[in-house]
Order: C-alpha cells, then sequence, then structure tokens
C-alpha cells in the first residue's frame, strides 16, 4: 500500500529543543517538500528536495534544517532558531520536480510547551 | 500582493446547493492548477488537476481555467455534507520560480449542512 506517513502525529517542543519530524515514502518519488500551515494560511514551502544529498530552501527556510540520505526519507528539524514554530507540518512528494501534482502525508502538530 | 488569492470564507451553504469556489493569480507563467480538499487535521489530497485553459469534470466536480483573467474555480453540484472541508487551489509552471514548486492560496473553508 503506498503512501507517505508522518510521524508523531503530535509533537511537543520545550523552549530551546530541537526537535525531528519525520517524513517517509514508498511512492519511488524523487521529489520531496515541506510545508507549514497555520491557522487561515496556505501552505508555505520550508525546504525541498529534487533528488538524494540535494535541498533547497523554500520561502521561510530560516530557524529550520533538512536532511536527504535516502529516496525514501526526508526528516525536518525544527532548531531553537526557529521562535514560532507551533503549527501544522506536512510533507508532500511528487514523482520529479517536473511532475506538477505532489501527494501529501497526513501532518504532523507542532506545538511548544 | 501574494501570487495566489483566495478567499479564505467561511463559506456555509445547504445540502444539494452548488457551490463555486475560486482564486485568482498574477503570475503569467502559471499553466498547471490544482484543486486540493483538506479535512480538519489531515493532509491535502488531490481532487483536481487541469493544464492551461478550458474545463475538467470529475462527478460532481469542475473545474475551470480562465488564463485571460487569471482566474480558476472550483464548482461542487449537488454539495454533501462529506464534502465540508477546506478547498486550496495551487498552481505551477514551466519556467523560472514557477518550476517545480506549487504556489498555494490560503483556502476557502467550506460547510454543507443537512
Amino acid at each position: 500500500d503506498g503512501g507517505i506517513t508522518q510521524s508523531p502525529k503530535y509533537l511537543f517542543r520545550k523552549e530551546g529543543q530541537n526537535v525531528t519530524l519525520s517524513c517517509e515514502q514508498n511512492l519511488n518519488h524523487d521529489a520531496m517538500y515541506w510545508y507549514r500551515q497555520d491557522p487561515g494560511q496556505g501552505l508555505r514551502l520550508i525546504y525541498y528536495s529534487q533528488i538524494v544529498n540535494d535541498f533547497q530552501k523554500g520561502d521561510i527556510a530560516e530557524g529550520y534544517s533538512v536532511s536527504r540520505e535516502k529516496k525514501e526519507s526526508f526528516p525536518l528539524t525544527v532548531t531553537s532558531a526557529q521562535k514560532n514554530p507551533t503549527a501544522f507540518y506536512l510533507c508532500a512528494s511528487s514523482k520529479s520536480d517536473r511532475e506538477e501534482t505532489q501527494y501529501f502525508g497526513p501532518g504532523t502538530r507542532l506545538l511548544v510547551l | 500582493q501574494k501570487e495566489v488569492e483566495q478567499d479564505p470564507g467561511p463559506l456555509s451553504v445547504p445540502e444539494g446547493a452548488i457551490v463555486s469556489l475560486n482564486c485568482t493569480y498574477s503570475n503569467s507563467a502559471f499553466q498547471y492548477f490544482m484543486w486540493y480538499r483538506q479535512y480538519s487535521r489531515k493532509g491535502p489530497e488531490l481532487l483536481m488537476y487541469t493544464y492551461s485553459s478550458g474545463n475538467k469534470e470529475d462527478g460532481r466536480f469542475t473545474a475551470q481555467v480562465d488564463k485571460s483573467s487569471k482566474y480558476i474555480s472550483l464548482f461542487i453540484r449537488d454539495s454533501q455534507p462529506s464534502d465540508s472541508a477546506t478547498y486550496l487551489c495551487a498552481m505551477s509552471g514551466n519556467r523560472g520560480s514557477t518550476l517545480g514548486r506549487l504556489y498555494f492560496g490560503r483556502g476557502t473553508q467550506l460547510t454543507v449542512w443537512p
């Protein structure tokens, strides 16, 4: 059963702590993306990766970091430099960066304690 | 000015009504247009995909693109309570900054009451 999985579903972060959100896909897609969604807002692009071992900053990359060591996995770290991390984080993938349609995971809700 | 504008609503209609959702955009490089449906606390799911101008129909859903006006629409016929969700428009292009990424509207929250 192909798809995108994200874990955990809910994540709590203490002040000054780094946390990592997991994203895994078994669709054999080359491109993967991280978005942030705030209430009443559209999706804002954090980082994206077109191929393994390569990634680019999106519109709101400050305070976040990513890695792409495997095709199936694209973890996102929310660092302590991100001062307002409370949001719904969505991971997506597409066959390639030339493929217009993206498929989304179920999301991770990050809350600050 | 944002690349993609979408009225966030909320929009509330009775069951059976025809719903019209709209987005406008400013970048003429956009060629590919999508509508996503997002239920509360879930990830968006692709609903409709259209290339360039024209109409596309899928069951109760019709997507329209008017590139001359930079305006796209999604129509839902015979709306059902199960259609209650947030609808996001998204678009991309084939050159420059529009290549390889999607630009999203803010989403319109729709409630269909029985």
